[in-house]
């Protein structure tokens, strides 16, 4: 069974340019939540999906930000325009209940440049 | 509201010595603790949690974390360290779900031969 998968791999952009990312979470699991690890400091929660609903989203950090889960399957996480201060790894993870394991995907690295 | 030290960036043992990464946590209610580990390339991946059941909690690889409630550590131990242990390692606390996870800075660790 496929795990947790993240596109692309890594992402090199200008400021100003707008970047999505992509999850595609483990088959069947209802929660999908974002996370961001910027400069080498602590993973930090973005936002959590239950279905196609924003459960939480209050770790997005501002309005330059914007997730989406149409149909409750893959999630698109938007970033428009973007800064330098963007720069880091984005965690997607995918639970089959809230308070079950999360299985993270291998992360995108995203560098503003 | 939850929050977790990790002590130590970096981390270097030789190869077959003990491994021992630190984390405090900080917690209103009784946590959920965690230990993700983060190979090159690769996402986390759940070494072991603890969620009441028994302080002294074992993991995949040969680690194990125990619980100290006194001390609010969560520490990771291995008796003998390998060189595919090289990685780094995140110590994460939770209430009981993973939309509240907060997670420590990380601990690379470094094996030498």
């Amino acid at each position: 069974e496929a795990g947790v998968t993240q596109f692309p791999s890594h992402s090199v952009i200008e400021k100003g340019q707008t970047v999505t990312l992509r999850c595609d979470p483990i088959s069947g699991h209802d929660n999908l939540y974002w996370y961001r690890r910027v400069m080498g400091k602590e993973i930090k929660f973005l936002l959590h999906f239950v279905k196609e609903s924003k459960q939480d989203e209050s770790g997005m950090p501002n309005n330059r930000f914007l997730a989406e889960r149409t149909g409750g399957t893959y999630s698109t996480l938007k970033v428009q325009p973007a800064e330098l201060e963007d720069s880091g790894v984005y965690f997607c993870a995918s639970s089959l209940q809230e308070n079950t394991e999360a299985f993270f995907g291998q992360g995108t690295r995203l560098t503003v440049v | 509201a939850q929050s977790v030290t990790q002590l130590g960036s970096h981390v270097s043992v030789s190869e077959g010595a003990l491994v021992l990464l630190r984390c405090n946590y900080s917690s209103s209610v009784p946590p959920y603790l965690f230990w993700y580990v983060q190979y090159p390339n690769q996402g986390l991946q759940l070494l072991l949690k603890y969620t009441s059941a028994a302080t002294l909690v074992k993991g995949i690889n040969g680690f194990e974390a125990e619980f100290k409630k006194s001390e609010t550590s969560f520490h990771l131990t291995k008796p003998s360290a390998h060189m595919s242990d090289a990685a780094e390692y995140f110590c994460a606390v939770a209430p009981y779900n993973n939309n509240d996870m907060r997670f420590g800075a990380g601990t690379r660790l470094t094996v030498k031969p």
